[in-house]
C-alpha cells in the first residue's frame, strides 16, 4: 500500500524544546516537501527537498531544519528557535508526470502532525 | 511576491443550490491545483488545472482556469451535504522541468458549510 507517513499524530512539546517530526513515502517520488497550517489558514512552505541530500528553504524557514538522507525520508526538526511552533504541519511528496502529461509536479499530503507547545 | 486570494473565505449554502468559488493569483502561473480538507484532516487532491482554458469536472464539481485573467473557479452545482469542507486552490510557482518539484502558493481556503 503505497503512501506517505507522518508520525507521531499528535506531539506535545515544553518549551525549550527541540522536536522532530517524521515523515515516509514509499511512492517512489523525488521531491517532498514541509508545510505549516495555522488555524483557519492556508498552508505555508517551511522546506523541500528536490533530491536526496539538498534542500532548500521555502517561505518560513525560521526555527526549522531538515535533513534528506535518504529518498524516502523527509524528518522536519522543530526547534527552540521557532517561536510560536504550535501548529498542524504536513508532509507532502510529488514526481514529475512527464512531458506528455503536462510537466507538472502533483504534490499529494501525509495525514499530519498536530504539535501543541505546553 | 505570489499572492493567491480565495472569495468568499466562508460559505453557507443549502442543499440543491449551486455555488461558485473563485482563485485570483497575482503573477504569471498555469499549473494551478484545487484541494480538500475535512476537518482535522490533510488535503485531498481535487484536480490538477495545466493550461489556459482547462476544465475539469468530477461529480458535481467543476473546475475552470483563466490564466490572462488569473482566475480559477470551483463550481458546486446542487450541493449535497457531504460536500462540507474546506477547499483550497494553490498555484505552482515552480520551473516546468523534471527536477523543478512544485512551489505551491496556497490560497487561504473557502470553508464549505452545506444544510440540509
Amino acid at each position: 500500500d503505497g503512501g506517505i507517513t507522518q508520525s507521531p499524530k499528535y506531539l506535545f512539546r515544553k518549551e525549550g524544546q527541540n522536536v522532530t517530526l517524521s515523515c515516509e513515502q514509499n511512492l517512489n517520488h523525488d521531491a517532498m516537501y514541509w508545510y505549516r497550517q495555522d488555524p483557519g489558514q492556508g498552508l505555508r512552505l517551511i522546506y523541500y527537498s528536490q533530491i536526496v541530500n539538498d534542500f532548500q528553504k521555502g517561505d518560513i524557514a525560521e526555527g526549522y531544519s531538515v535533513s534528506r538522507e535518504k529518498k524516502e525520508s523527509f524528518p522536519l526538526t522543530v526547534t527552540s528557535a521557532q517561536k510560536n511552533p504550535t501548529a498542524f504541519y504536513l508532509c507532502a511528496s510529488s514526481r514529475w508526470a512527464g512531458r506528455v502529461a503536462g510537466d507538472y509536479n502533483e504534490q499529494f499530503f501525509g495525514p499530519g502532525t498536530r504539535l501543541t507547545v505546553l | 511576491e505570489l499572492k493567491v486570494e480565495q472569495n468568499p473565505l466562508f460559505l453557507s449554502m443549502q442543499e440543491g443550490k449551486n455555488y461558485t468559488i473563485y482563485c485570483n493569483y497575482s503573477t504569471t502561473s498555469d499549473r494551478l491545483y484545487w484541494y480538500r480538507q475535512d476537518p482535522g484532516k490533510s488535503l485531498e487532491s481535487l484536480f490538477v488545472l495545466l493550461s489556459n482554458g482547462a476544465v475539469k469536472q468530477e461529480g458535481r464539481l467543476m473546475a475552470s482556469l483563466d490564466t490572462k485573467a488569473r482566475l480559477s473557479t470551483l463550481h458546486i452545482t446542487a450541493a449535497v451535504h457531504d460536500l462540507s469542507a474546506t477547499y483550497f486552490c494553490a498555484v505552482d510557482r515552480a520551473g516546468r522541468r523534471e527536477t523543478s518539484g512544485s512551489r505551491l502558493t496556497f490560497g487561504e481556503g473557502t470553508q464549505l458549510t452545506v444544510n440540509p
